[in-house]
């Protein structure tokens, strides 16, 4: 069985460059969630997300962040002019039901 | 919102001890509780869970309790071993929401 999977797994931009994050879920499952976790940190929750709809986006921020979960193809997070704060781990998990929640190996941002 | 607390933030075992985590939790309401294991460069995996209406589980080598009264959870690890090296998170869940909130982050180091 696949797990979630992301991709890329490393990505360096340079200030005010966009970042565009892929999460593809278990096979099945139709929740995604995205969190972004600082070095030495846990986890904080950004969005929560269906087929096509965004669910919950209260810890996202509210200028340069998106995110999708298109009827067909992976969900997509994506960080406009990004800044040096932006600079962090960003996972994604998905789940069959709400609650259990399975991660992927992250998306490690670094803003040069 | 929830606010989850964990400690210790870091804890050293001899190979063949036990290990106890313990976390708080702030809403009263809250009815679902993972735990993850964190291992370096890697997505967070979920090793047990707990629902608020029972009070322990057991999976192998790893427990977890839980007090409702008092808002707290534990985990245990007996008979660790040097594979049990990693950062241990904690989580709780409302009911209605969907995002986990993370306790900060336990790093389990297992002496040989």
């Amino acid at each position: 069985n696949a797990g979630v999977m992301q991709n890329p797994r490393h990505l360096v931009r340079r200030r005010g460059q966009e970042a565009r994050l892929r999460c593809s879920p278990v096979k099945g499952h139709s929740h995604v969630y995205w969190y972004r976790q600082l070095p030495e940190e846990g986890l904080k929750f950004m969005v929560y997300l269906q087929k096509e709809n965004i669910i919950d986006e209260s810890g996202m921020p509210k200028e340069r962040f998106s995110a999708e979960f298109p009827k067909e193809g992976p969900s997509i997070l994506r960080i406009q002019q990004v800044v040096r704060g932006d600079s962090a781990a960003y996972f994604c998990a998905s789940s069959p039901q709400p609650h259990e929640q399975y991660f992927g190996p992250g998306t490690r941002l670094t803003v040069t | 919102g929830e606010n989850v607390e964990q400690h210790p933030s870091t804890l050293s075992v001899q190979e063949g001890d036990s290990a106890v985590i313990k976390c708080t939790y702030s809403d009263s309401a809250s009815n679902y509780f993972p735990w993850y294991k964190q291992e370096l460069g890697k997505g967070p995996q979920l090793i047990i869970d707990i629902r608020s209406n029972v009070g322990e589980k057991k999976d192998q080598r790893i427990a977890v309790t839980l007090n409702k009264t008092a808002k707290h959870f534990s985990l245990h690890i007996t008979e660790t071993q040097p594979e049990d090296s990693a950062v241990y998170f904690c989580a709780a869940s409302l009911p209605a929401a969907r995002q986990l909130t993370f306790g900060s982050g336990t790093q389990l180091t297992v002496l040989p």
